[in-house]
């Protein structure tokens, strides 16, 4: 079985700091793995995913999540806040199968503030 | 290239009664899920179709129906509605064998009095 676990429910940091949200994954399988950002009214946005090629994953706004099987954890590190960060993180994995891309598991979301 | 829509964007519904919330895929993609996001929670799978057929459901009950068309678009379908069905109702699109992920739409916010 696939879930996730986030180990924040909320991170606050201040503009220009590092942020680290952190995600604990366990799967059956080798997973695919993902972190999606909701803003406001808004829908999911893709941040970046990681499907097995390498291990540190660059994604969109400056942001990147380490695959660590030892320690089955993808958190997502962004060196550097900007107030437009604000917003709720979602880490997830999916259970790719075959032809059809399968389900996503939500964790319960991050909810990041970033403080002027 | 229009993303994924969904109509409407909100709407508020009676306990006991039906609604029906619709999806429009991105362009190029044929697979369409379907995600209920409780307030305050990660969204949860409800349903999966691709090629016209539910091909992997959650753990939702049968009171949750939906159908996808010729063109890919989709419709969700909720009957006897309760006041625990109020949330947001995300449709994700994508390409079978793809790997690159899905496309959110904004949702639908479902109220339930």
């Amino acid at each position: 079985a696939q879930s996730v676990t986030q180990l924040d429910s909320h991170v606050s940091v201040s503009e220009g700091t590092p942020v680290l949200l952190r995600c604990n994954y366990s799967s059956s399988y080798s997973p695919s793995l993902f972190w999606y950002v909701q803003h406001p009214n808004k829908g999911l946005q893709l941040l970046l995913k990681y499907t097995s090629a390498a291990t540190l994953v660059k994604g969109i706004n400056g942001f990147e999540a380490e695959f660590k099987k030892s320690e089955t954890s993808f958190h997502l590190t962004k060196p550097s806040a900007h107030m437009s960060d604000a917003a709720e993180y979602f880490c997830v994995v999916s259970d790719y199968r075959g032809s059809t891309l399968g389900r996503l598991y939500f964790g319960r979301g991050t909810q990041l503030t970033v403080w002027p | 290239d229009a993303g994924v829509t969904q109509s409407p964007t909100h709407l508020i519904k009676t306990r006991g009664q039906q609604v029906t919330l619709r999806c429009s895929p991105k362009s190029g993609h044929d697979t369409v899920s379907w995600y209920q996001q409780a307030l305050g929670q990660g969204p949860q799978f409800i349903f999966q179709y691709y090629e016209e057929e539910e091909r992997q459901r959650g753990n939702f009950p049968d009171r949750f129906s939906g159908h996808q068309f010729p063109n890919y678009s989709s419709e969700l379908n909720v009957n006897a509605l309760l006041l625990g069905d109020s949330a947001l109702y995300l449709c994700a699109s994508s390409l079978a064998r793809q790997t690159y992920g899905y496309t959110f739409g904004s949702g639908t916010r479902l109220t339930v009095v």
